[in-house]
């Protein structure tokens, strides 16, 4: 099937840093999803790419749909004790079952105080 | 973003019986409903694909006899682990998508058979 390759696996970081994380493919993906999963929980989006290009943000966080449909990055910056958690990019393929989701294996973040 | 509701959150059975995992979309029909299995500290793995008035849709390796799904109404999706042993202890999710833009996700169940 098809595969997100997200780095890094995961980061330590101090409060204050930015941080960024990026999400490649062999394949163009029609939808570029960002999410953030805390312990015990489910997956929370926290921003949705839909044109090549495109730059969204939202509050801290900026994400980026790459020109080719092919990689995403998102960046946090300033960030707080409460960004701790695991982010996974997720992708709905262009060209496959419209509806589901591939996912990258996720970045796990640590914010040290 | 649409409302995704799981139920329970956690569960703790013994070895031989069943369990039920309910999975309400709030906010709107949701024709498809998606179940995810994920172990510690890995990413999430597509186990179904809850399709409303038919039969599921297994991925490969996804007993179908094992992790029984019913999805009796346009809001509401069952997953049920039978026989359930120790092996079968994870967290399990479940998502919906209005279309191929988004996808939102439930609490998850953390499942655990002793």
């Amino acid at each position: 099937g098809q595969q997100l390759n997200q780095s890094p696996q995961s980061m330590f970081i101090q409060e204050g840093e930015d941080v960024s994380m990026n999400c490649t493919s062999s394949s163009i993906f029609n939808t570029w999803l960002w999410y953030k999963q805390e312990p015990g929980e489910g997956p929370v989006l926290l921003i949705a790419l839909y044109k090549a290009g495109e730059l969204t943000s939202n509050g801290r966080l900026t994400a980026q749909f790459g020109i080719t449909r092919k990689d995403s990055f998102l960046n946090i910056s300033a960030s707080i004790p409460s960004d701790v958690g695991i982010y996974f990019c997720a992708g709905f393929h262009s060209g496959g079952s419209n509806y589901k989701l591939t996912f990258g294996k996720g970045t796990l973040l640590t914010v040290n105080p | 973003g649409a409302v995704v509701s799981q139920h329970p959150s956690r569960v703790i059975c013994k070895s031989g019986t069943s369990v039920k995992i309910e999975c309400r979309s709030l906010d709107f029909q949701a024709t498809t409903m998606f179940w995810y299995r994920q172990f510690p500290k890995q990413s999430l793995m597509l186990m179904a694909t809850s399709n409303e008035g038919s039969k599921a849709t297994y991925e490969q390796g996804v007993e179908k006899d094992k992790f029984l799904i019913n999805h009796a109404s346009l809001t509401l999706s069952t997953l049920t682990v039978t026989s359930a042993h120790p092996e079968d202890s994870s967290f399990y999710i479940c998502s919906t998508t209005q279309s191929a833009t988004e996808a939102f996700f439930g609490q998850g169940t953390r499942l655990t058979v002793v």
